[in-house]
């Protein structure tokens, strides 16, 4: 089957560093995509990696390894407003996303 | 910013009744798809489609209908609303290959069933 494992919860602290892993087994790789979910909010894109390696958007950065079948998201100079789940997704064969649990970041001042 | 807009925003109905959720999009996306989401828990896709008159069903989706007559509009309908069906419920539009993955969300339709 196919599966998509991420923490279920982290804690950071203001102006601090985290990375919030993601690891999966799908069949088929057609890119890896990191969304954030404020709490009853809809799901906005974050960052998209298909090729090995890290990419930067500001103060956020996505890692990948395909044959590792790993990912993270690394959020720096972390912000209050930075409070949020973080869903991993993979597009697989079909072009079909699936979708982890996503991990719950909670910033304390 | 995304173009994609969901009616109603909140409902409240009772058990039995009939409700369609309206979804429409001003990006010319030809994919779409319905998640349902309870609050903390992960996305589960009810519905999706990737053209006029292409509908497919998702993981969750044996008590809705979808349709697709337009491109810009991919309406939900549950014909007997249970209390089982309360939950929130996001529409989405993704652009051509590897943009598919590129999800654009509404604000979603939370849906009360007393």
């Amino acid at each position: 089957g196919q599966n998509i494992d991420q923490p279920t919860e982290m804690t950071a602290t203001e102006g601090a560093i985290v990375q919030i892993n993601c690891t999966y087994q799908t069949s088929g790789f057609n890119g890896l995509f990191w969304y954030q979910q404020h709490a009853g909010e809809a799901p906005t894109f974050l960052s998209y990696n298909v090729l090995d390696g890290l990419e930067e958007k500001g103060r956020f950065s996505s890692f990948l390894s395909r044959s590792k079948g790993y990912s993270y998201l690394l959020l720096k100079e972390l912000q209050m407003k930075d409070s949020a789940s973080y869903l991993c997704a993979v597009l697989d064969s079909n072009y079909q996303l699936i979708w982890g649990a996503g991990t719950k970041l909670i910033i304390k001042p | 910013e995304a173009d994609i807009y969901q009616t109603p925003r909140y409902l409240v109905i009772g058990t039995g009744k009939k409700i369609t959720l309206e979804c429409s999009q001003t990006m010319g996306h030809d994919k779409m798809y319905w998640y349902q989401q309870d609050p903390g828990m992960e996305l589960h896709l009810i519905h999706y489609s990737y053209g006029v008159n292409s509908t497919e069903k998702g993981d969750l989706s044996s008590e809705s209908t979808v349709s697709r007559i337009r491109t810009e509009h991919f309406p939900l309908t549950l014909e007997s609303a249970r209390p089982s069906h309360t939950s929130q419920y996001l529409c989405a539009s993704s652009g051509p290959g590897d943009l598919t993955g590129e999800l654009f969300f509404g604000e979603g339709s939370r849906l009360t069933v007393l």
